[in-house]
């Protein structure tokens, strides 16, 4: 059983705030890491796929980065909105595997 | 944007009883997915399918569970005998290739009473 951890559970942030959180995963045989937005009753959204230790991507007011050899990620939103209010999965491949290990999960609250 | 689609969207069965859920995934995507989450818990992965079978598949899935891809178009779940625990959100997912990332159904909520 792989450990994929998210962190923290859920935040609530005032409109205009920037924010982050955090997914960890093993560092050893990396292969993939991808970051969903899923809102309520909605299907889960792809944000990123990250593969390369020090990617940087980045969708608008979202961005992600990547550490493969301490074993983490990291989401920022800048000046969050109401409508980023989701809960954000990562979801962790190991080399050699194409079937992923989800965190728990995020849960933004973004207060208008 | 072409989309996977899931039906029911909610289905309520008696315990015991079998059920089929069904996804119709992305027409030129090549690799499909279950997973399921029971409330509160994570997503978690039942079993993948590709080129027509098995490719992996949890300890979650087993012989209660079977997967089909019988026209080429749809990928179904069937839960054979179903009990309490099996009461959970089922999402369906597909991808064309392995460095993309998965495209979701909405999901079906299977409640066993």
């Amino acid at each position: 059983i792989l450990n994929v951890e998210q962190s923290p559970q859920s935040l609530h942030v005032q409109e205009g705030d920037s924010t982050n959180f955090t997914c960890s995963f093993p560092s050893s045989n990396f292969y993939a890491l991808h970051w969903y937005r899923w809102e309520t009753a909605k299907s889960p959204e792809a944000l990123f796929v990250m593969t390369l230790n020090g990617d940087e991507k980045k969708k608008g007011r979202i961005s992600a980065t990547l550490n493969t050899k301490e074993g983490y990620s990291y989401l920022y939103i800048k000046g969050s909105q109401p409508e980023d209010s989701a809960t954000y999965l990562c979801a962790f491949y190991p080399g050699g595997s194409y079937i992923p290990t989800f965190g728990r999960g995020t849960s933004l609250i973004v207060h208008p | 944007e072409p989309e996977v689609t899931q039906t029911p969207s909610h289905q309520v069965t008696q315990m015991g009883q079998e059920v089929i859920l069904r996804c119709v995934p992305i027409s030129n995507h090549l690799y499909f997915y279950w997973y399921r989450q029971i409330l509160g818990q994570k997503v978690e992965f039942l079993v993948s399918f590709y080129n027509n079978e098995i490719s992996e598949k949890s300890e979650i899935f087993d012989d209660q569970f079977s997967v089909e891809r019988p026209d080429g178009s749809n990928f179904t779940l069937k839960i054979r005998s179903t009990k309490l625990e099996d009461s959970a959100m089922y999402f369906c997912a597909s991808t064309r290739d392995l460095s993309q990332p998965q495209h979701f159904g909405d999901g079906t909520r299977l409640s066993i009473l």
